[in-house]
């Protein structure tokens, strides 16, 4: 079965300073990743995915992600971290369950952004 | 483009009493999704759709949940009865292509917060 963990469930950062959430998967077969975002009260909205095309994926928002198959990890950045950033971070894994997609989440990663 | 709608969007309710959910997609989308999050947690897919057909509902509480996808639109789902460890945000979500679709995109509605007292 495939699955990913989040690394550190609520990390801080600074208003314009790094922001880096990790997310390393588990996968007898390339995986498919993909990131997204919820804000409070909303629903899940898309960051970025990979599909094997290219290993730096760039998404919304200034926000990108790099494959690291060594690493079995696919870690979400953005140089400098935005008020508006602050939200819930989830990684997720897509994989067939018979003939049907399942997608698989972390448990995520809260975000505070620090005036 | 209209996004997923869900509603209602909150509901309280007390164990052993029955509530139900609905959910429009977003325009033709044939593959239709409903997830539970539990606070804290990531969501856990409780059913998929495709077109007015369930194609996955192996983690769905059959004893007490129900769901259907009328004319491969809408879509209702149900609790019945209430347990005190089904409060959570029910989510909706839909994808344009078939359910196999691994890298398909799925778009959340804003979900239904239900709290069971």
């Amino acid at each position: 079965a495939q699955s990913v963990t989040q690394l550190g469930s609520h990390v801080s950062v600074s208003e314009g300073a790094l922001v880096l959430l990790r997310c390393n998967y588990s996968s007898s077969v390339p995986p498919y990743l993909f990131w997204y975002v919820q804000y409070p009260n909303q629903g899940l909205q898309l960051l970025l995915k990979y599909t094997s095309a290219a290993t730096l994926v760039k998404g919304i928002n200034g926000f990108e992600a790099e494959f690291k198959k060594s690493e079995t990890s696919f870690h979400l950045t953005k140089p400098s971290a935005h008020m508006s950033d602050a939200a819930e971070y989830f990684c997720a894994v897509s994989a067939l369950s018979g003939s049907a997609r399942q997608l698989t989440f972390g448990s995520g990663t809260q975000l505070t952004v620090l005036p | 483009e209209a996004g997923v709608a869900q509603s209602p969007r909150y509901k309280i309710i007390e164990k052993r009493q029955s509530v139900a959910f609905w959910c429009n997609p977003i325009s033709g989308h044939a593959t239709l999704y409903w997830y539970q999050q539990i606070l804290g947690q990531g969501p856990k897919l409780l059913i998929q759709f495709q077109n007015n057909g369930v194609v996955d509902d192996s983690q769905l509480p059959k004893d007490r949940f129900s769901a259907e996808r009328l004319k491969g639109v809408d879509s209702t789902l149900k609790i019945q009865p209430a347990k005190l460890e089904d409060s959570a945000v029910y989510l909706c979500a839909s994808s344009l292509g078939l359910a196999g679709g691994l890298t398909d995109t799925q778009y959340f509605g804003p979900g239904t917060r239900l709290t069971v007292l």
